[in-house]
């Protein structure tokens, strides 16, 4: 069985300027979530979809992030414009309907400069 | 707010020594509690998990936990350590009706030293 996807693996960018990150969640999951892990934290939940829509997302900044998930499968996160304390790994997980078990993708690491 | 803590940011154990790392958390209501390992440049991992039932929980690896309702606590216990396990681990808990939202603590480093 397929694992989380998630690209590009790393990042770099200047700050103001914009960035997406892209995940693939296991086959047949619907709840996907994505997390920001500050170096030294744990993660720290940002949004979180059933099928398409959004269950979650108190902990976004929305004011420069912002997620989709077309058809409930596929998931994009932007960052516009990044500040440097943004730079962070951007972890994707998935379960399957919402379960207690949680599967996790390697990670986007962002490096804001 | 649920918090969960990690009393030991690192931990050094020499090859083959059993080590334990701490968690505790703060609800006086019942949760649903986690392991998970993360190691260098990679997602993380489950180790295992208590939901109900037995407070001794075993997982992958040789690792287990206890759960301890009166103390707050889910403490990570591995016999015998081997280079292999040098990692990053996080607790993690479920409080209730919170739609399966996970809080994660700010983890412990485990070095195993040859």
């Amino acid at each position: 069985e397929a694992g989380v996807a998630q690209s590009p693996r790393y990042k770099i960018i200047e700050k103001r300027q914009s960035v997406a990150f892209w995940c693939n969640p296991i086959s047949g999951h619907a709840t996907l979530y994505w997390y920001q892990q500050i170096l030294g934290q744990g993660p720290k939940l940002l949004i979180q979809f059933q099928n398409n829509g959004v269950v979650d997302d108190s902990q976004l900044p929305k004011d420069r992030f912002s997620a989709e998930r077309l058809k409930g499968v596929d998931s994009t996160l932007k960052i516009q414009p990044a500040k440097l304390e943004d730079s962070a790994v951007y972890l994707c997980a998935s379960s399957l309907g919402g379960g207690r078990e949680q599967y996790f993708g390697p990670g986007t690491r962002l490096t804001v400069t | 707010a649920q918090s969960v803590t990690q009393l030991d940011s690192q931990v050094p154990v020499f090859e083959e020594a059993p080590v334990e790392l701490r968690c505790n958390y703060s609800s006086s209501v019942s949760v649903y509690l986690f392991w998970y390992v993360q190691y260098p440049n990679q997602g993380l991992q489950l180790l295992l998990k208590y939901l109900s039932g037995s407070t001794l929980v075993k997982g992958i690896n040789g690792f287990e936990a206890e759960f301890n309702k009166s103390q707050t606590s889910f403490h990570l216990r591995k016999p015998s350590v081997h280079i292999s396990d040098t990692a990053e681990y996080f607790c993690a808990v479920i409080p209730p009706n919170t739609g399966n939202q996970f809080y994660f603590g700010t983890g412990t480093s485990l070095t195993v030293i040859p």
